[in-house]
């Protein structure tokens, strides 16, 4: 079965220092991954995905098959990345359909 | 812009009580899903649905029953409501297909609380 790891429940780190969001994955498939935050009372909504090989709010995530990992990084935090990110694996479901498994979660807190 | 627009923000039932909460996209999305957001746990999937009057159990259904009658609305019903169902409840909406494009869009929410 499918599963995506995020050790972290919590991550503290001052302003300007790097930033690593851990994220490992377990599936039998091609994967493909996604982060999504949560910034304090707005919707989740997507941050980047990996098929995209893109850079949003300065944040990059590299899928590597033989880690199974999608860890996201950023070089150097802002206050304004405080929020709750989650890694999620798309998973097909039958009849042309798929769904998303996420982790738990990674509460980053960016310290002034 | 892809609207998800969720019934209410705040909910309070009594245990026992049939809840609904409904959901609205106004993008023409043919799949709708529900999950639950509870601290430590992330999200899970409840139901999802990929057409209308389709509908597909996700990883915790039990306790719940959705319904979709138009592609717009997605319906998520709780028969008789428990404190263990106090949670925050999304709602989501995407096209299907494997397309690099099709993520999810989240509504705002509703956060119920069974007493």
């Amino acid at each position: 079965a499918q599963r995506v790891t995020q050790p972290e429940k919590l991550l503290s780190v001052f302003k300007g220092a790097p930033v690593e969001l851990k994220c490992n994955y377990s599936y039998s498939g091609s994967p493909e991954l996604f982060w999504y935050v949560q910034y304090s009372r707005q919707r989740l909504q997507l941050l980047l995905r990996h098929i995209s090989r893109e850079s949003i709010k300065g944040f990059t995530a590299d899928l590597n098959k033989g880690e199974t990992s999608f860890h996201l990084k950023k070089p150097f935090a802002q206050e304004e990345d405080s929020a709750m990110y989650y890694c999620a694996l798309r998973t097909y479901s039958g009849a042309g359909s798929y769904q998303l498994t996420f982790g738990k979660g990674t509460k980053l807190s960016v310290i002034p | 812009d892809v609207k998800v627009t969720q019934s209410s923000r705040y909910l309070v039932k009594r245990t026992g009580e049939k809840v609904f909460l409904e959901c609205v996209q106004d993008m023409d999305h043919e799949n709708m899903f529900w999950y639950r957001q509870d601290p430590g746990l992330g999200l899970r999937l409840i139901y999802f649905s990929y057409d209308v009057k389709m509908k597909e159990k996700g990883d915790i259904p039990e306790g719940y029953s959705v319904s979709r009658e138009k592609k717009e609305r997605f319906s998520l019903i709780l028969e008789s409501a428990s404190t263990n169902q106090t949670s925050m409840y999304l709602c989501a909406s995407s096209i299907p297909g494997r397309g690099s494009y099709n993520e999810q869009f989240f509504g705002p929410g509703t956060r119920l609380t069974v007493l």
